[in-house]
């Protein structure tokens, strides 16, 4: 079945310690996301690739950064990860529609536990 | 700019009763709205998606969901609910640049 996977489901790192969390489709989807999602608070957007161009929302801090090597994949990247960072992150990707007419297919998450 | 209100944090209800899950928008031109569904530490699972057409939307699960543009409303309904039902569910508009605006989202809580 086409889908999105996401490795690892859990992340522990250190305070500091730099961590990467992968997104992979087989949905062949033009436009990839991710999402911060901290407990009973809807996805908070951090960036998307459409394609290979990268577009990151405004109050996504520095310390994100993201990497899409292929179609396929794409990366989070925290270069230093707090206490606040702890969230789910979510990957989801779409086709190519503009102004949101395609839905969006989200993997299953990756919960990052920051010590 | 685009927003989504969700008016209710917390709903329960009886398993076998009907349910009804508030959503409204405020979006300029006309709507690409979505229901999504959350399981605890899971990622979101589409319910359904109105685009155009008919303003009454069947979706998975025995979901369905109606548009209505004077009310800017776009409440999610099912008749008999399951406690399987029991979620967080998010309503979503489609916003620009290929990006969903999500509401705050409501937890159903279902009891038998």
């Amino acid at each position: 079945d086409a889908m999105v996977i996401q490795n690892p489901r859990y992340q522990v790192t250190q305070f500091g310690k730099p961590v990467t969390l992968s997104c992979s489709q087989t949905l062949n989807h033009n436009v990839m996301y991710w999402y911060q999602q901290k407990s009973s608070q809807a996805p908070k957007l951090l960036f998307h690739y459409y394609d290979k161009d990268f577009n990151n929302e405004a109050d996504t801090p520095d310390n994100f950064q993201s990497r899409r090597p292929n179609t396929s994949f794409c990366f989070l990247d925290i270069r230093s990860p707090g206490l606040g960072d702890a969230a789910m992150y979510l990957c989801a990707t779409s086709r190519e529609g503009g102004r949101g007419r395609n839905e969006q297919f989200f993997g299953p998450g990756t919960r990052l536990t920051v010590l | 700019a685009q927003s989504v209100t969700q008016p209710d944090i917390h709903i329960t209800v009886s398993e076998g009763a009907s349910l009804e899950l508030r959503c409204n928008y405020s979006y300029g031109a006309t709507p690409y709205l979505f229901w999504y569904v959350q399981s605890p530490g899971q990622g979101l699972q589409l319910l359904l998606k109105y685009f155009s057409g008919d303003t009454l939307v069947q979706g998975i699960k025995g979901f369905e969901a109606e548009f209505k543009r004077s009310q800017s409303s776009f409440n999610l309904r099912k008749p008999s609910v399951h406690w399987s039902d029991a979620a967080e569910y998010f309503c979503a508009v489609g916003a620009g640049g290929n990006k969903l605006v999500f509401g705050a989202g409501t937890i159903l809580r279902v009891k038998s």
